[in-house]
C-alpha cells in the first residue's frame, strides 16, 4: 500500500525558513517522479514543485522559483522541500504527491499525503 | 499557463441526483485532463484520468468525457459520500494547472 507522510509544518515568521519532509513506502521510490502541491485556507490547489525519479531533474512554479528547494533521499524513501525567504501568501497546506511515472512529464498525481499546514505570520 | 475554468463554483444537489460539472482550458490539451475529489479535512484523490479513464477502485457513477478545451465530469447518481468538492488540473503543458474547484452541496 502507498504512503506518503509529511511532517515539518508549523508557525514560521516572515523571512523565516521550513523545510517540509514526506516520508514515502509502498512503492519503488526512486522510480517515480515526486511533486509538492499546496492549498491555501479556504482556497484551491497549486503545484509547487516536482522532482523526476528518472534524472532527478527539478521544476518550479513561479511563485516559489528561487526560494523554495525540491530534493529528495532514496536511501531514506523520504522527499524534501526547504522553504527560504518565506511571505505570507506562502500559507497552506503542502501536500506531498506522487506521479504515475519517471519523469516530470507524467503530470498526474495518483497518491496524496494528508498534507503539513505552514503558517507564515508575525 | 493553461488556464482551467470550472463552472458551477457550486451547486446543490440531492442524494440520487444526476451531476455535471464541466471543465474549459484556456488552449487545447487534447484529452491531458484529470479530475480530483476532495473531501473537508482530506488529500485530493484522482477519479478520472486522461479525459475519461476511471482510475481504479472508482465507483463507476463517476464518468468523463471531453477533448482539446471542453471536459465534462458526470456523476450518474449522487450519494452520500459524493458531496465533496471536485477540481479538474491539465497535465498537457507544465505547469500543471488546477480548475479553483466546484463544491457539491447537499439541498
Amino acid at each position: 500500500e502507498v504512503q506518503l507522510l509529511e511532517s515539518g509544518g508549523g508557525l514560521v515568521q516572515p523571512g523565516g525558513s521550513l523545510r517540509l519532509s514526506c516520508a514515502a513506502s509502498g512503492f519503488t521510490f526512486s522510480s517515480y517522479a515526486m511533486s509538492w502541491v499546496r492549498q491555501a485556507p479556504g482556497k484551491g490547489l497549486e503545484w509547487v514543485s516536482s522532482i523526476s525519479g528518472s534524472d532527478g531533474g527539478t521544476y518550479y512554479a513561479d511563485s516559489v522559483k528561487g526560494r523554495f528547494t525540491i530534493s529528495r533521499d532514496t536511501s531514506k524513501n523520504t522527499l524534501y522541500l526547504q522553504m527560504n525567504s518565506l511571505r505570507a501568501d506562502d500559507t497552506a497546506i503542502y501536500y506531498c504527491a506522487k506521479q504515475i511515472g519517471g519523469s516530470y512529464s507524467s503530470r498526474l498525481f495518483d497518491y496524496w499525503g494528508q498534507g503539513t499546514l505552514v503558517t507564515v505570520s508575525s | 499557463d493553461i488556464q482551467m475554468t470550472q463552472s458551477p463554483s457550486s451547486l446543490s444537489a440531492s442524494v440520487g441526483d444526476r451531476v455535471t460539472i464541466t471543465c474549459r482550458a484556456s488552449q487545447t490539451i487534447g484529452t491531458f485532463l484529470n479530475w480530483y475529489q476532495q473531501t473537508p479535512g482530506k488529500a485530493p484523490k484522482v477519479l478520472i484520468f486522461g479525459a475519461s479513464s476511471l482510475q481504479s477502485g472508482v465507483p463507476s457513477r463517476f464518468s468523463g468525457s471531453g477533448s482539446g478545451t471542453d471536459f465534462t465530469l458526470t456523476i450518474s447518481s449522487l450519494q452520500p459520500e459524493d458531496f465533496a468538492t471536485y477540481y479538474c488540473q491539465q497535465s498537457y503543458n507544465p505547469p500543471p494547472t488546477f480548475g479553483h474547484g466546484t463544491e457539491v452541496e447537499i439541498k
